[in-house]
């Protein structure tokens, strides 16, 4: 098993440009995360999925998209990147609820100019 | 919301000294996590413990809720230690779903 992986590992965008970071996972889990890291901060959740088809807004969703299409993937989007939104972003699954652990992917390490 | 706060910020230890990791909650919780980050990034679950004491290997971690607090005891540390240590707790959103609520870490450095 892969486990969780993200796609891509590193990324340079100019303002105002937009991207998607892909989230996938081979362990049939239900639910999906949406972590940025800023130094100093800890992890702050994005968004997260509790299924396929579902999202909602975690604790800093301002400037970002997110879609469940697949059980197995989560995408996180940024239509129109900001110098703030540079950051190391970590996606993260779980089987069910906060009884299983979470595991995380590698992380994609995001600059914005 | 809750606040999660971690003590020591930063701890610099000489390898096969033992060390302690204290993490304290606003509030009660039913679900706690310790994760280490690897200096490559990499966030490995180290313990999920609500409640009680686990081992593992020379790794320990005792969460006694009713104080809102938790240890990770480190043993004779070796270099392989060294990261970042964070706590998490579990927090309710709005939409009724909890998730987790980090810490801002303990960074650790054991040296040889």
């Amino acid at each position: 098993n892969a486990g969780v992986t993200q796609t891509p590992k590193f990324r340079v965008l100019k303002t105002g440009q937009s991207m998607t970071l892909l989230c996938a996972q081979d362990m049939n889990h239900e639910y999906m995360y949406w972590y940025r890291q800023d130094p100093g901060m800890g992890l702050r959740l994005i968004h997260y999925s509790v299924g396929e088809g579902t999202t909602a807004k975690g604790e800093v969703p301002d400037g970002y998209n997110v879609s469940r299409l697949k059980k197995q993937n989560f995408l996180l989007g940024l239509e129109s990147a900001a110098p703030s939104q540079t950051s190391v972003y970590f996606c993260a699954s779980s089987y069910s609820d906060l009884s299983y652990e979470q595991y995380f992917g590698p992380g994609t390490r995001l600059t914005v100019t | 919301g809750i606040q999660v706060e971690q003590s020591p910020p930063d701890l610099i230890l000489q390898e096969g000294a033992n060390s302690t990791l204290r993490c304290n909650f606003s509030d009660s919780v039913n679900n706690l996590q310790w994760f280490h980050q690897n200096p490559w990034g990499q966030l490995i679950n180290l313990f999920y413990i609500p409640s009680g004491t686990k081992q593992n290997g020379r790794l320990s971690a005792t969460t006694v809720a009713t104080e809102r607090y938790s240890l990770l005891y480190i043993s004779s540390s070796q270099t392989t230690d060294s990261g970042v240590y964070f706590c998490a707790v579990e927090s309710f959103m709005n939409s009724g779903y909890s998730t987790l609520t980090f810490g801002k870490g303990t960074m650790l450095l054991v040296s040889p």
